[in-house]
């Protein structure tokens, strides 16, 4: 089975504009689940999808949204990007929602905001 | 409060001798506890869970709901554990709160 993926694996931003992050997960996972990974706060859930629905949300503001399609692949959105944006995400797909069955992560996306 | 607490940020032993990765937990419930591991260059990756009670690549961990403790231990640690080792528990939503991770370094 292809393993969890995310486009692109690298950005570059300047404060102020908007990101648009993207997660494939294995197939016929059904559950993606985002998360931000920062030195100083370490890994830290952002929300979760469960066939297209928002199931959980993590303690983020506004700015921090997502979205699942039909085909269970995500995306992630980040608006009015602020220089404390700047981080790993990585998002997680698994078979039922949360972390009742194993997570498999991808390789994370790499999100630099100067 | 919901909180895992790994209170190594990094711990180096020599090959063959002991691992215990120490991790904490604070939850009210019945908690459901992980240990993932990141090697160099790899995706974090799923080690081991309690409700499994399996050991993987020799490590094995111990739910010790007195001493609200979960850690990971390993007899004769192999050069290929040095990793980032997290400790996870899973909240009432069935999310994942993380620990601050152990960086693990087995030297030769």
């Amino acid at each position: 089975k292809a393993g969890v993926t995310q486009t692109p694996r690298y950005l570059i931003k300047t404060r102020g504009q908007q990101v648009t992050l993207s997660c494939s997960p294995i197939s016929g996972h059904r559950s993606v689940s985002w998360y931000q990974q920062t030195p100083g706060q370490g890994l830290q859930f952002l929300f979760e999808y469960f066939s297209e629905t928002q199931r959980n949300k993590g303690n983020f503001p506004g700015r921090f949204s997502g979205r699942q399609f039909s085909n269970s692949r995500s995306e992630m959105n980040v608006s009015t990007l602020e220089l404390g944006d700047s981080a790993l995400y990585l998002c997680a797909s698994s078979f039922s929602s949360g972390a009742r069955d194993t997570q498999y992560f991808g390789p994370g996306t790499r999100l630099t905001v100067l | 409060a919901q909180r895992v607490t790994q209170p190594e940020k990094l711990l180096s032993v020599f090959k063959g001798a002991p691992v215990e990765l120490k991790c904490n937990y604070s939850y009210s419930g019945s908690p459901e506890l992980f240990w993932y591991v990141q090697y160099s260059r790899q995706r974090l990756q799923l080690l081991l869970r309690h409700i499994s009670r399996e050991s993987i690549k020799g490590f094995t961990a111990d739910l010790n709901k007195g001493e609200t403790s979960f850690h990971l231990k390993k007899p004769f640690a192999q050069e290929e554990d040095s990793a980032m080792y997290y400790c996870a528990l899973m909240d009432s939503n069935y999310q994942l709160i993380w620990g601050a991770g152990t960086k693990l370094i087995i030297k030769p």
